[in-house]
C-alpha cells in the first residue's frame, strides 16, 4: 500500500511568482487536506478537499487555491508569493469523510527570496 | 488565538522511564484528540486518538489520558526508548465542517542513553 507522497520535495521561488505543489493521497483515500508548517509551529489548515468540490477552508487569502483531481490526487497553488509564505506545505489523506486519523506526506519544503 | 497548546517546547527523559508530553485546548467544541510524532525531513505520524467520550486510551507502550474539565490531554510513554525522540504534536479535531485538524506547536522530546 502506498503512503502520502508529495512533489516536489524542496523548491524555491522569488516574491511575486506563483508556485503549484501536488500531493497523491493514500490508495483508498478519497479525502485530501492542505497544512501550512511555519517554522517552530505546528501544522496550520489551508482547506480540504472531498469528491474534487473544496469542503472547508481555514484563515488563508484566496491567493491560496487547490484543486483534487477524479483520482484523488490533489494540487496547491499559491499566487503572489510573499516571503512569509516560506514554510513546510504538508498533504494529508483520510479514507473517509469523518473523525479519522489523517496521514500525512514528507512535506514539500517552499522557500520565498 | 492558539486554541491547542503545548506550553513545553522541549523535554529530555532518561531511556526506560516515563515520558509526559502535555497539551491544552480552549475550544469546548473539539470532541476527538490526535497525538502525532514528527522526525526531521519527515510528515507527522499518527500515534494514538481519544474521543471525548473517552477519559483514557492505550496503545501498546502509550496511553493517551483527556481530562474534559480541565480542558487538558495527556500523552504517556512508558518506557521510553531512544527512537521515541523526536517532535510530538498534539491535534483536536474540530467537528463543524471539514474534518480540520488544529494543531500545536509541538514538543520536542530527548531521550538519553
Amino acid at each position: 500500500e502506498t503512503g502520502v507522497t508529495q512533489s516536489p520535495t524542496h523548491l524555491i521561488k522569488t516574491r511575486g511568482q506563483q508556485v503549484t505543489l501536488r500531493c497523491s493521497s493514500q490508495s483508498g483515500h478519497n479525502t485530501v487536506s492542505w497544512y501550512q508548517q511555519a517554522l517552530g509551529q505546528g501544522p496550520q489548515f489551508i482547506f480540504q478537499y472531498y469528491r474534487e468540490e473544496e469542503n472547508g477552508r481555514g484563515n488563508f487569502p484566496p491567493r491560496f487555491s487547490g484543486l483534487q483531481f477524479p483520482n484523488y490526487s490533489s494540487e496547491l497553488n499559491v499566487n503572489a508569493l510573499e516571503l512569509d509564505d516560506s514554510a513546510l506545505y504538508l498533504c494529508a489523506s483520510s479514507p473517509l469523510m469523518g473523525r479519522n486519523e489523517q496521514f500525512f506526506g514528507p512535506g514539500t519544503r517552499l522557500t520565498v527570496l | 488565538d492558539q486554541q491547542v497548546k503545548q506550553n513545553s517546547p522541549s523535554l529530555s527523559v532518561q531511556e526506560g522511564r516515563i515520558s509526559i508530553l502535555n497539551c491544552d485546548y480552549t475550544n469546548s467544541m473539539f470532541d476527538y484528540f490526535l497525538w502525532y510524532k514528527k522526525y526531521p525531513a519527515e510528515g507527522p505520524t499518527f500515534l494514538i486518538s481519544i474521543s471525548s467520550i473517552k477519559d483514557k486510551n492505550e496503545d501498546g507502550r502509550f496511553t493517551v489520558f483527556l481530562n474534559k474539565s480541565a480542558k487538558h490531554l495527556s500523552l504517556h510513554i512508558v518506557p521510553s526508548q531512544p527512537g521515541d525522540s523526536a517532535v510530538y504534536f498534539c491535534a483536536a479535531n474540530n467537528p463543524e465542517g471539514a474534518q480540520k485538524l488544529v494543531f500545536g506547536q509541538g514538543t520536542r522530546l530527548t531521550i538519553n542513553p
